[in-house]
């Protein structure tokens, strides 16, 4: 595609619920990032896939965060029994060869009610 | 550990005057830096980095690693130039080196 897709676009759902929150990466990029951006908060690094590599999830703020990249492209962002304070901008971003530069997606707004 | 600062969350100024958006950065190593900005209802793009030594819409950053520094600058600020600025330092090799970890954004508002 022309550039990183997510979706949905907006969620909203209820405490208690699960969601999942999708990303596609410009084709052919090896690394794949998971950002959460709250208001006055920045940027807040989730998780990190790059190619086959164990991802880097340090940045996952509870257990309830879990995200998986399938066949090094398409990853989904999963979380559980969500909590108000989940509420925020979640954005996916890739990187291809010169692994610095990120293409940022549009972002999935997660309301949590 | 990695930190990066942006101590100003709002800059605020006059069309035509200057603009400095201050980055602090502590890291092990050296580390590339990259400015990343996200206009209003735009996606959050790649303004420049150091290492291009270019100079984007006017904009230009200067590393200072004695202070630690990448303050962002434009002589004569434009109101298209409102938008959030974020700093991102990141490191060129070691455990995590491809976490790219971004300040907490300055809001710059150019007044017209």
């Amino acid at each position: 595609g022309a550039g990183v897709s997510q979706s949905p676009s907006n969620k909203v759902t209820e405490k208690g619920k699960d969601v999942e929150l999708r990303c596609d990466p410009i084709s052919g990029h090896t690394a794949l990032y998971w950002y959460r951006q709250s208001l006055g908060q920045g940027l807040e690094f989730l998780i990190y896939f790059q190619g086959n590599s164990a991802p880097d999830k340090s940045g996952l703020p509870s257990d309830r965060f879990s995200a998986e990249r399938t066949g090094g492209s398409v990853s989904t962002l999963t979380i559980q029994r969500t909590q108000q304070e989940d509420s925020a901008l979640y954005l996916c971003a890739s990187s291809g060869t010169s692994q610095e530069k990120l293409f940022f997606g549009s972002g999935t707004q997660l309301s949590v009610l | 550990a990695q930190r990066v600062t942006q101590p100003e969350k709002l800059l605020s100024v006059f069309k035509g005057a200057p603009v400095e958006l201050k980055c602090n950065y502590s890291y092990s190593g050296s580390p590339e830096l990259f400015w990343y900005v996200q206009y209003s209802r735009q996606r959050l793009q790649l303004l420049l980095r150091h290492i291009s030594r270019e100079s984007i819409k006017g904009f230009t950053a200067d590393l200072n690693k004695g202070e630690t520094s990448f303050h962002l600058k434009k002589p004569f600020a434009q109101e298209e130039d409102s938008a959030m600025y974020y700093c991102a330092p990141h490191p060129l090799s070691g455990a995590g080196s491809y976490q790219l970890t971004f300040g907490k954004g300055t809001k710059l508002s150019v007044i017209p």
